[in-house]
């Protein structure tokens, strides 16, 4: 069995400041993490992913994650916010190396909200 | 752009109306997945074709229908819908192994 946490429903930052969006996790087997984000109205676009490197993984847009297995974390950051980030941001889980049919578990997701 | 198309984008209908969405992707994957977004509520997975096999959620009701004729294309039958059931219809595609999935922008569905 897998689960994700993402420990804020919703996050206000200024423009210019770091971004914190924290998710924790749990999972039988090594699994991939993924984080997505959703802007209103639009599908879910990938941010960034880990499968089996290194353990901090830069992604699009500036953000990234560090997977720290001993407290089972992959929280998404970073250095400064833009208006452009304010959107939904979902971190998944998937067991890795089970067929294309394996399910994702999304966690309930975080609204950045982005402060002039 | 995700390389998945839903079409249509949104869609209005009544209770008794039978309708299709549609998705469609050209990305050479071959897992396929619909998902129900509602307002304060977690994604839920409704059903996955994994090389054209379907794998069962069974706490998806029966007036929803999926079909996938091949691994490019993935549709939903809906008929005699309830109004909770309004909410984004979200199509995604995946190849195999740990690769993530790849999303369209979803079907707004309102149901009168």
């Amino acid at each position: 069995a897998q689960s994700v946490t993402q420990l804020d429903s919703h996050v206000s930052v200024s423009e210019g400041t770091p971004v914190l969006l924290r998710c924790n996790y749990s999972s039988s087997y090594s699994p991939s993490l993924f984080w997505y984000v959703q802007h209103p109205n639009k599908g879910l676009q990938l941010l960034l992913k880990y499968t089996s490197a290194a353990t901090l993984v830069k992604g699009i847009n500036g953000f990234e994650a560090e997977l720290k297995k001993s407290e089972t974390s992959f929280h998404l950051t970073k250095p400064s916010a833009h208006m452009s980030d304010a959107a939904e941001y979902f971190c998944v889980v998937s067991d890795r190396g089970r067929n294309a049919g394996n399910m994702l578990t999304f966690g309930g997701g975080t609204r950045l909200m982005v402060k002039p | 752009e995700t390389g998945v198309t839903q079409t249509p984008r949104h869609l209005v209908m009544g209770m008794t109306n039978k309708k299709s969405l549609k998705c469609e992707q050209h990305l050479g994957h071959n897992a396929m997945y619909w998902y129900k977004q509602s307002a304060k509520k977690p994604l839920e997975l409704m059903f996955v074709y994994s090389l054209e096999e379907r794998v069962e959620n069974n706490s998806v009701p029966s007036r929803f229908s999926p079909e996938c004729p091949n691994s490019s294309h993935l549709f939903l039958h809906l008929h005699t819908l309830q109004p909770e059931d309004s909410a984004l219809y979200l199509c995604a595609s995946r190849t195999r192994g740990d690769q993530p999935q790849h999303f369209g922008d979803g079907t707004r569905l309102s149901i009168l």
